[in-house]
């Protein structure tokens, strides 16, 4: 079966600008968590989505949000980028939650802010 | 909090040694769940054993292998017969028994096999 596909791969944008990031999780799952991932910082979680529902959320600004469709597909937007939010941005779904079922993780994107 | 430390932040090993990775955490949890993850250059993260904290036995997956030791709070992997393909940064994580919650990743270990 298909694993989790995080589109697009690669993305260069400026300060200020915005930007979506596109996430489908493995067919069946209905659970999309997403991480931030730096050198200096670690993994850090960004928030999770289950049912089109924002079930938990990390310690990040507003200008970070989410979203997930019927589909179970999301979205994670970053509104007026700053260079620190260089990162590799990962994406992991799950059947309903990481505990019980797993967690799969996609390939990430990268994102450079110049 | 919870909080997960690993604190070899590079090693490297020659082909078919045996390693051992380490890690710690902290918790007031009495139920939980540990993980390594690898993350190979193709950046996806992947599963490589889980541990619950109430089964007292170390979990083993072919040549990986846990030591978990609930009351001092560590969890290592050891990679026996070590391959080229496990050249990777190992990530140690921790997660609350709460089907919910999120995954707290320590800074990773980055493994070079050596041919």
């Amino acid at each position: 079966k298909a694993g989790v596909t995080q589109t697009p791969r690669y993305l260069i944008k400026t300060r200020g600008q915005q930007v979506t990031l596109s996430c489908s999780p493995i067919s069946g799952h209905r659970s999309v968590s997403w991480y931030q991932q730096t050198p200096g910082q670690g993994l850090q979680f960004l928030f999770e989505y289950f049912s089109e529902t924002q079930r938990n959320k990390g310690n990040f600004p507003g200008r970070f949000s989410g979203r997930q469709f019927s589909n179970s597909r999301s979205e994670m937007n970053v509104s007026t980028l700053e260079l620190g939010d260089s990162a590799l941005y990962l994406c992991a779904s799950s059947f309903g939650g990481g505990t019980n079922y797993g967690y799969t993780f996609g390939s990430g994107t990268r994102l450079t802010v110049v | 909090a919870q909080t997960v430390t690993q604190s070899q932040p590079e090693m490297s090993v020659q082909e078919a040694e045996t390693v051992t990775l380490s890690c710690t955490y902290d918790t007031s949890e009495s139920n939980y769940y540990l993980f390594w993850y690898k993350q190979p250059p193709s950046r996806q993260m992947i599963l490589v054993i889980r541990q619950e904290a109430y089964k007292q036995q170390n979990a083993t997956e072919n040549r990986f292998s846990v030591n978990f030791q609930k009351a001092a709070k560590s969890f290592s992997l050891k990679i026996s017969d070590s391959q080229l393909g496990d050249t990777a940064m190992y990530f140690c994580a921790f997660m609350k028994f709460n089907r919910d919650d999120k995954i707290i990743f320590g800074k990773g270990t980055r493994l070079h096999i050596l041919p």
